[in-house]
């Protein structure tokens, strides 16, 4: 089974600027987390799609969006970026359903606000 | 109040020594799950390890073990007779059932084993 995917590796954007960032799962995962990374503050849970519909979400502003296509596929998008969304972003997928279970990781794609 | 605490930032040791890695956990729930992921340089996390609240046993796989401890809430993650391999950064993470199962983490543990 392919692993997670996520496009672009790498992205570098001016501030002010929005980005769309894609994930595609494991085949048959229907869950998919995002995740933002930081050495500041670690790594911090943006939300979570099931089935098309958001069903967790964390503590960013709304300038943090995202979606779920009906093969799964997720893209999030941050719209009027700042320096301060420098970070690795990382996305997640595993089974679904209601449950912790354990999350296989793409490798990230590494956003630079400049 | 940070509900998942490494208190190690980072960890030297040299190549065949063992090492333990702590995790501190914070929780009012009953039902919750700890988990242990590893970072390797390339960025993918890993998961090595889910351990319920209800079973206290500890496991062993392979050079890894992990002792659970609800007495002292903790979860301490200790790699046997390390390897170069082995260096990472490792992360402990809470998921609580009344929180959705939402992965709390950790800020992580850098390893670093030298040959």
């Amino acid at each position: 089974k392919a692993g997670v995917t996520q496009t672009p590796r790498y992205l570098i954007k001016t501030r002010g600027q929005q980005v769309t960032l894609s994930c595609s799962p494991i085949s048959g995962h229907r869950s998919v987390s995002w995740y933002q990374q930081t050495p500041g503050q670690g790594l911090q849970f943006l939300f979570e799609y099931f089935s098309e519909t958001q069903r967790n979400k964390g503590n960013f502003p709304g300038r943090f969006s995202g979606r779920q296509f009906s093969n799964s596929r997720s893209e999030m998008n941050v719209s009027t970026l700042e320096l301060g969304d420098s970070a690795l972003y990382l996305c997640a997928s595993c089974l679904g359903g209601t449950g912790p279970y354990e999350q296989y990781f793409g490798p990230g794609t590494r956003l630079t606000v400049t | 109040a940070q509900k998942v605490t490494q208190a190690q930032t980072e960890i030297s040791v040299v190549e065949k020594e063992d090492v333990t890695l702590d995790c501190v956990y914070e929780t009012r729930d009953t039902t919750y799950y700890l988990f242990w992921y590893k970072q390797p340089p390339s960025g993918e996390l890993v998961f090595l390890i889910r351990r319920n609240s209800f079973d206290e046993q500890n496991e062993i796989s392979g050079r890894y073990s992990w002792n659970f401890q609800k007495s002292t809430s903790s979860f301490n993650f200790t790699i046997t007779a390390s390897q170069v391999v082995d260096s990472a950064v490792y992360f402990c993470a809470l998921s609580e059932a009344n929180s959705n199962y939402q992965l709390i983490w950790g800020a992580g543990t850098k390893l670093i084993i030298k040959p």
